[in-house]
């Protein structure tokens, strides 16, 4: 079956900093790439996603890169907020099937 | 109106007892699924289940079951609950290869 992994575990950064979120996979059957933000005592909601036939896509301040050949994909966020602050996991996804990373605890610093 | 629904929010049992949770989804998805997240915030998958197939995480203990009564609807029933079923369960539903929506969570304690 697929295998995600996640790194790194926690991450702290400086408002206004960026902060970069790695993941890799191993089935190259997978061909749907989500990420998720779960804030404390909430549940999990997707920011952005990304599908094998492209490369890269953005959404304002968060933007996601996919290389199928080496198979991983990253999460990149600039210009940190303090409301970013929280826990995001990325999933990898072939059909009806969502492997999930580990996650990655994200705090903002003010 | 509420996409995905779950009921109990909050579930304090005694070991050894028999629960279940209900879930309960608005969206005309074809999959739902149920997840478990323990303290670490690891979200392990535990079944998928559409209308044609239900697929059980194979390191999930035949104490849990998922039930279907119709396509918007999968439990999820658990027997003899141990300590170390204490997490939040989340379950979801999508519609294949699309984004799935979560549940505001369960929260299980048992004691």
């Amino acid at each position: 079956g697929e295998n995600v992994e996640q790194h790194p575990s926690t991450l702290s950064v400086q408002e206004g900093d960026s902060a970069v979120i790695k993941c890799t996979y191993s089935d190259s059957a997978s061909n749907y790439f989500p990420w998720y933000k779960q804030e404390l005592g909430k549940r999990p909601q997707l920011i952005i996603d990304i599908r094998s036939n492209v490369g890269e896509k953005k959404d304002q301040r968060i933007a996601v890169t996919l290389n199928k050949t080496a198979k991983h994909f990253s999460l990149h966020i600039t210009e940190t907020q303090p409301e970013d602050s929280a826990v995001y996991f990325c999933a990898a996804s072939y059909g009806n099937q969502f492997y999930f990373g580990t996650g990655t605890s994200l705090t903002v610093i003010p | 109106d509420t996409a995905v629904s779950q009921t109990p929010k909050y579930l304090v049992t005694q070991m050894g007892n028999d629960k279940s949770i209900k879930c309960e989804q608005n969206l005309g998805h074809d999959t739902m699924y149920w997840y478990k997240q323990d303290s670490k915030k690891f979200l392990k998958i535990m079944f998928s289940y559409n209308n044609k197939e239900l697929i059980i995480n194979e390191t999930v203990p035949n104490r849990f079951s998922p039930k279907s009564p119709d396509k918007a609807h999968l439990n999820l029933h658990i027997n003899s609950l141990e300590l170390g079923d204490s997490a939040v369960y989340f379950c979801a539903s999508s519609q294949t290869e699309y984004e799935q929506y979560f549940g505001p969570g369960t929260r299980l304690t048992v004691t």
